[in-house]
């Protein structure tokens, strides 16, 4: 079964960047088709699909996040991590890192991490 | 972008109820509609992907339907474990998610 897990800082400065790591067990980030995304979610909101990369390690990013989003895999420790830039108050939200099968049209999120909460604030 | 618009926003339900929330997408998306189910201070867990296939361990008494445009995630019989937020998201391009519907005794 596999599990991920989110971590990093609770607290960010404004302009500042806000950076997570998702460690994945239970399999390797680097085997199987799949991709790694993440979506974050303010309080009482909706959730946002901020961003993925794949296995091969090519990414894609919502467009509204796209100028201030870096995802990157880092395979020898088996997790993929988020970088978001010159965050605001307006990036205070619960992140999660989650799983979709790929390549293909049909894609969900079939494994999630617990979520970790990231506050912007000076 | 694709924006998902849900209703209703929230709705009040006793056990038994059958239950129906509707998925509306601002262009049609096929049948690439996933619903997912999410209990306060959890991740969301995925009930239905491709509008209709149940996913693994997911109890029949969920089903979905729709395509192109408009969607709906029905409940046959509610359990009280089904109190909670359902959330659609399309995957037809990159992904976004309706608002929620929040179903509540």
């Amino acid at each position: 079964q596999v599990q991920l897990q989110e971590s990093g800082p609770g607290l960010v400065k404004p302009s500042q960047t806000l950076s997570l790591t998702c460690t994945v067990s239970g399999g390797s980030i680097s085997s199987g088709r799949y991709y790694w995304s993440w979506i974050r979610q303010p309080a009482g909101k909706g959730l946002e699909w901020i961003g993925r990369i794949y296995t091969s390690g090519s990414t894609n990013y919502n467009p509204s996040l796209r100028s201030r989003v870096t995802i990157s895999l880092d395979t020898s420790k088996n997790h993929f991590s988020l970088k978001l830039s010159s965050v605001t108050a307006a990036d205070t939200a619960v992140y999660y890192c989650a799983r979709s099968p790929g390549p293909g049209m049909v894609r969900f999120f079939d494994f999630w991490g617990q979520g970790t909460l990231v506050a912007v604030s000076s | 972008d694709i924006q998902m618009t849900q209703s209703p926003s929230s709705l009040s339900a006793s056990v038994g109820d059958r239950v129906t929330i509707t998925c509306r997408a601002s262009q049609s998306i096929d049948s690439y509609l996933n619903w997912y189910q999410q209990k306060p201070g959890k991740a969301p867990k995925l009930l239905i992907y491709a509008a209709s296939t149940l996913h693994i361990g997911v109890p029949s008494r969920f089903s979905g339907s729709g395509s192109g445009t408009d969607f709906t995630l029905t409940i046959s019989s509610l359990q009280p474990e089904d109190f909670a937020t359902y959330f659609c998201q399309q995957s037809y391009n990159n992904f976004s998610f309706g608002g929620g519907t929040k179903v509540e005794i």
